[in-house]
């Protein structure tokens, strides 16, 4: 079956530094994968969004890249700071693009110390 | 313009009683979901309206939950009778265009059961 792997420990880093979040899957040929921000009490929230063809995808501080091959994507913020401490979730989307019905990880949580 | 709301933000009942859960979509979208995440596992998919039709509704867990879209627009989710088992988090999303289009979803802010 399907099977999407976050690390489930919490990642502890430094204000200022990069911190670089996992998604592995398994039995899945995702159409594209999107990350979303889970703040505790609160629903997620959109932050990219990389299909299947594109290799890297970048917003302001953030950075995504997606290898089919080692099914694999990571998720960079650059210059963290304390206010990007949430939960990260991975999701992914295997039905060719036609339907929103996602599969998500179980997500990881950044916590930025300042 | 008004996010996905979500009502009751938090309900408590007993097992055996019944729960609806309403969504409002963002004006003008077509897709409404519902997702929901049980204690210590990841989010999972329920269902899927386009407009007032079920397009997909394969993560149902039985019949004892009950998804409506009448006209469209808002959305309920009852559950009749509740178990222990139903307590967790049930989050509505509604988007605009499906999949790469945007792909973007917008959640609501969850509805939290919890059932006694």
């Amino acid at each position: 079956s399907q099977k999407i792997e976050q690390n489930s420990e919490a990642l502890n880093i430094q204000e200022g530094k990069t911190a670089t979040l996992t998604c592995n899957y398994t039995n899945y040929s995702p159409a594209y994968l999107q990350w979303y921000r889970q703040d505790p009490g609160r629903g997620p929230v959109f932050l990219l969004l990389i299909r299947e063809n594109e290799k890297e995808k970048r917003k302001e501080r953030l950075k995504v890249t997606f290898d089919t091959t080692l099914k694999q994507s990571l998720f960079h913020i650059t210059a963290s700071q304390p206010a990007d401490s949430a939960t990260y979730l991975c999701a992914l989307e295997g039905y060719g693009g036609a339907t929103n019905k996602l599969i998500f990880g179980t997500g990881t949580l950044l916590a930025v110390q300042p | 313009e008004a996010g996905v709301t979500q009502f009751p933000s938090h309900s408590v009942i007993e097992k055996g009683q019944t729960v609806t859960l309403r969504c409002d979509p963002i004006s003008g979208h077509d897709n409404l979901y519902w997702y929901r995440r049980v204690m210590g596992k990841e989010i999972k998919f329920l269902l899927h309206f386009v407009k007032e039709s079920k397009q997909d509704e394969s993560g149902m867990p039985n019949n004892r939950f009950l998804a409506e879209r009448t006209g469209g627009t808002y959305s309920t989710l009852k559950v009749q009778p509740a178990e222990l088992e139903d307590s967790g988090v049930y989050f509505c999303a509604s988007s605009q265009h499906l999949g790469t289009d945007t792909g973007e979803l917008f959640f609501g802010e969850g509805s939290r059961l919890t059932v006694l």
